[in-house]
């Protein structure tokens, strides 16, 4: 496509569930990025890829976070257990290699744990 | 390591009047510099960068940003606010390797414009 796709984009689940949230970046952008938005603030990073490995994955919270990529392209953001604090806009970002860091974003995908 | 912080969660002004959002940021290496926007129920998208060109960066929509070295500032303006600039703006900061490296976002500016 042309742009960047995340799906789904609302998910509510029960505590103690785990939800997986899928990305596919623009075709041909090797690196590829997660933040979370909480309601009313900023951009939390998550992790990011360069093709199918993660240089940095400072920002997973905890354990129950995980994300993989492959073939450089889909990536899924999974969480365990999911927790009423994991409640929050995912959100994709894909970007050239080498380029000047400009983020291209999808719109995200809403995750709600009653 | 990067950091920006943004001066002021929320920026009121009358339609027509000068829009200025802060930003500082704080980087060990040289940096590229970002404005996105968020307008709302919309995902983010670029406003206009800084890439160690010209100092003064244009955007689109009349916006433009000055990289002030001196000042660790990349302050955003516009002469004349719309209506339809209300949204929330961020100010991020990457790290100029000539790789993709992650962009550090700041908390916000919510711009509210009004009659």
């Amino acid at each position: 496509g042309a742009g960047v796709s995340q799906s789904p984009s609302n998910k509510v689940t029960e505590k103690g569930k785990d939800v997986e949230l899928r990305c596919d970046p623009i075709s041909g952008h090797t690196a590829l990025y997660w933040y979370r938005q909480r309601l009313g603030q900023g951009l939390e990073f998550l992790i990011y890829f360069q093709g199918n490995s993660a240089p940095d994955k400072s920002g997973l919270p905890s354990d129950r976070f995980s994300a993989e990529r492959t073939g450089e392209s889909v990536s899924t953001l999974t969480i365990q257990r999911t927790q009423q604090e994991d409640s929050a806009v995912y959100l994709c970002a894909s970007s050239l290699l080498g380029g000047a860091g400009e983020l291209f974003f999808g719109e995200g995908s809403r995750l709600t744990v009653l | 390591a990067q950091s920006v912080t943004q001066l002021g969660s929320h920026v009121s002004v009358s339609e027509g009047a000068l829009v200025l959002l802060r930003c500082n940021y704080s980087s060990s290496v040289p940096p590229y510099l970002f404005w996105y926007v968020q307008y709302p129920n919309q995902g983010l998208q670029l406003l206009l960068k800084y890439t160690s060109a010209a100092t003064l960066v244009k955007g689109i929509n009349g916006f433009e940003a000055e990289f002030k070295k001196s000042e660790t500032s990349f302050h955003l303006t516009k002469p004349s606010a719309h209506m339809s600039d209300a949204a929330e703006y961020f100010c991020a900061v990457s790290a100029a390797t000539g790789t993709a490296s992650k962009l550090t976002f700041g908390t916000g500016t919510r711009l509210q414009v009004t009659l």
